[in-house]
C-alpha cells in the first residue's frame, strides 16, 4: 500500500460524458500528478500540483482539468469523453517538486476508465 | 516518438534464467528511475541512478545508468516468478518524468 487512495476504482460511462477521478495524496506529500496509461502510449505525464498551485503541465488535453484543494486533495475532471480517453488513470504524490534525483514518487492503485 | 525506448517489449522466460532489458534514449537526464507494475496496480519504485556509469544493486537486479546518462539496464539474475510484472523505465527532465512503454516479462515456474 503506497499511502495513495484513488477513487473510484472502476468508472464505466458514455460518449459525450463528463467524469470525476478523486486522488488523496500520501500524508505530509505536498505535490500530487495526474497520469494517463494507456496500451499504445504507455504512461503520459498529465499535469502537476505543488501546495494548491499547478507546477508543471504535459500532455494534457484541454478537455481535461484538474486542481489541488486547501486539504491537498486533488481531482481530475474530464469532460467531452471520446472513445479514446478509455485508460488507466493513475495519481501520483510526492514530498516536493523534484523528480528524478532527490524525491519519489508514489503511485495509487489507478482509476479504470471505459467509455463506451 | 517515444523519448525512452525500451527493449524488449515483451519477455518470457524460465525460472532460474539470467536476462537483461534495456532503456535507451537520444535525450540526457538529471537521473533515471526503474519502476515494477503489477496488474491492477500502479508503479512502485525500485530505484534511482543519478550519477554516469553508476550501478546498484538490489538484491538479485542490478542496475546500471549509462556514462552519458542517455541509456539504462536492468538486469535480473535467476529469474523467479515473483519477478513477473511490467518494467518500466522513467526519465527525469524538466521536473517530469518521461516514461518508456515498458517491458513486460513473464517468468515461468
Amino acid at each position: 500500500d503506497s499511502g495513495v487512495t484513488q477513487t473510484p476504482k472502476h468508472l464505466i460511462t458514455a460518449t459525450g460524458q463528463r467524469v470525476t477521478l478523486r486522488c488523496s495524496p500520501r500524508s505530509g506529500d505536498l505535490s500530487v500528478y495526474w497520469y494517463q496509461q494507456s496500451l499504445d502510449q504507455g504512461l503520459q505525464f498529465l499535469i502537476q500540483y505543488y501546495n494548491g498551485e499547478e507546477r508543471a503541465k504535459g500532455n494534457i488535453l484541454e478537455r481535461f482539468s484538474a486542481q489541488q484543494f486547501p486539504d491537498l486533495h486533488s481531482e481530475l475532471n474530464l469532460s467531452s469523453l471520446e472513445l479514446g480517453d478509455s485508460a488507466l488513470y493513475f495519481c501520483a504524490s510526492s514530498v516536493g517538486v523534484l523528480v528524478g534525483g532527490g524525491d519519489t514518487q508514489y503511485f495509487g492503485p489507478g482509476t479504470r476508465l471505459t467509455v463506451l | 516518438t517515444q523519448l525512452l525506448e525500451q527493449s524488449p517489449q515483451f519477455l518470457s522466460i524460465q525460472e532460474g534464467e539470467n536476462l537483461t532489458v534495456y532503456c535507451n534514449s537520444s535525450s540526457v537526464f538529471s537521473s533515471l528511475q526503474w519502476y515494477r507494475q503489477e496488474p491492477g496496480e500502479g508503479p512502485v519504485l525500485l530505484v534511482t541512478v543519478v550519477t554516469g556509469g553508476e550501478v546498484k544493486k538490489l538484491k538479485r537486479l542490478t542496475f546500471q545508468f549509462g556514462d552519458a546518462r542517455k541509456d539504462s539496464s536492468l538486469h535480473i539474475t535467476a529469474a523467479q516468478p515473483g519477478d513477473t510484472g511490467l518494467y518500466l523505465c522513467a526519465g527525469a527532465k524538466s521536473e517530469k518524468l518521461v516514461f518508456g512503454k515498458g517491458t513486460k516479462l513473464t517468468v515461468n515456474p
